[in-house]
């Protein structure tokens, strides 16, 4: 059972736009949620994270929305660009597990 | 600083047969943890190690093992592959177990195929 969903499959848009990718989660214990970018050939980075106690965060054109009390967050892309075209994956930890779960993955194209 | 290093990083083999695939993970980094990355499925949790020890061991089958040496470098050991084996195989490094939350710095992968 897929522990955090993640939504859509893949996603167009055209450069300057906003995409946005969302998670939901079921499990409450999680209070870590971390965003990873993939490049083909490449292994995950770590894009941004956020944690319950705060509702948004914001790392240069990347912002983290968190909705605590609909279990959901959400990554969203400002002023896209074509060097964002990549795979985005969404994870949650719980405060005392071992075990990261991530979402089933985000492909990004931003056209130019 | 050097970044985490998976050999081989291209694999083909045939069903029945067993790998090994290493990690060395960032100067410094004492956990190592491996997940198996298929298209559709996303990112799943094969286990981490911390000071040489399994701390958690996800959802697969005893085919899959690992184990950590005292230089924090770690190997993968899938015996008797299956065709559904074929997959990405990435390791991450952190300083401290998962459960600090510190930031995992993921390896390009092995990627495995089995014929």
């Amino acid at each position: 059972q897929q522990q955090v969903k993640q939504s859509p499959q893949s996603l167009i848009v055209q450069k300057g736009g906003i995409p946005i990718i969302n998670c939901a989660y079921e499990n409450t214990a999680f209070d870590y949620f971390p965003w990873y970018q993939q490049f083909p050939g490449k292994g995950p980075a770590l894009l941004i994270a956020i944690r319950p106690d705060v509702s948004e965060k914001k790392e240069g054109r990347f912002t983290i929305s968190f909705n605590k009390s609909a279990k959901q967050f959400s990554l969203h892309i400002m002023d896209s660009q074509p060097g964002d075209s990549a795979t985005y994956f969404c994870a949650a930890l719980e405060g005392t597990g071992n075990q990261f779960y991530f979402g089933t993955g985000t492909s990004l194209t931003v056209i130019p | 600083k050097a970044g985490v290093t998976q050999t081989p990083r291209y694999l083909i083999k045939t069903r029945g047969q067993q790998v090994t695939l290493s990690c060395s993970p960032i100067s410094g980094h004492r956990s190592v943890s491996w997940y198996q990355q298929t298209p559709g499925q996303g990112l799943q949790f094969l286990f981490e190690y911390f000071s040489e020890t399994q701390r958690n061991k996800g959802n697969f089958p005893g085919r899959f093992s690992g184990r950590q040496f005292s230089n924090s470098r770690s190997e993968m050991n899938v015996s008797t592959l299956e065709l559904g084996d074929s997959a990405l195989y990435l390791c991450a490094s952190s300083l401290g177990p998962t459960e600090f939350q510190e930031t995992q710095y993921f390896g390009p992968g092995t990627r495995l195929l089995v014929l």
